[in-house]
């Protein structure tokens, strides 16, 4: 089965500063990936997939990821933090093999803008 | 347009009660999901539909009972709810077919503002 593993439930991080979330996957064969953002009170908001066509991902409000068969990673990344930015954030993971049509989430990293 | 809309937003209720949350869909998605988060923000897929059709049941409680009336909609009931029902339930839809291989994988799911269960 196909599992995703979030390192660190709290992340925080200056305004201005590098955002970076990590995620790691386990399956048999790369997998579909997503990254979801939460923000308070709200539903999930997609901000980005590796689907294979490219291994640089490029999502919205300047997220991007890249898919690293060799670590078996998808790290989230953002330049420059925005207080906007504060959120939980959800990798999540859906098998090629089979398994059912669903997203399997990983258990959030909650980022902290500080001024 | 609200892609995918839940009501109510929110639900509070007494041990021992019945409560539906309804759920829509105007994506003309053939997939829809009921997901579970906890009060640590985990979340867990209930539930998956196609086309009416109910394709994952993730072992939970027969007290919960979705309803699919048209691939539009899907509604989930619980019966005589307890303390630990309490989360926010999501539902979602997607594009695609059950097993998710084929064309349809990549296709991401689409979540509503969720419903916050209190059971008091």
């Amino acid at each position: 089965a196909q599992s995703v593993t979030q390192l660190g439930s709290h992340v925080s991080v200056s305004e201005g500063a590098l955002v970076l979330l990590r995620c790691n996957y386990s399956s048999s064969v790369p997998p579909y990936l997503f990254w979801y953002v939460q923000y308070p009170n709200q539903g999930l908001q997609l901000l980005l997939k590796y689907t294979s066509a490219a291994t640089l991902v490029k999502g919205i409000n300047g997220f991007e990821a890249e898919f690293k068969k060799s670590e078996t990673s998808f790290h989230l990344t953002k330049p420059s933090a925005h207080m906007s930015d504060a959120a939980e954030y959800f990798c999540a993971v859906k098998g090629r093999g089979g398994g059912g049509n669903k997203l399997t989430f990983g258990t959030g990293t909650q980022l902290k803008v500080e001024l | 347009d609200t892609a995918v809309s839940q009501t109510p937003k929110y639900l509070v209720t007494q041990m021992g009660n019945d409560k539906s949350i309804k759920c829509e869909q105007n994506l003309g998605h053939d997939t829809m999901y009921w997901y579970k988060q906890d009060s640590k923000k985990f979340l867990k897929i209930m539930f998956s539909y196609n086309n009416k059709e109910l394709i994952i049941n993730e072992t939970v409680p027969n007290r919960f009972s979705p309803k699919s009336p048209d691939k539009a909609h899907l509604n989930l009931h619980i019966n005589s709810l307890e303390l630990g029902d309490s989360a926010v339930y999501f539902c979602a839809s997607s594009q695609g077919g059950p097993s998710g291989q084929g064309p349809w994988g990549h296709f991401e799911a689409f979540f509503g503002q969720g419903t916050r269960l209190t059971v008091v």
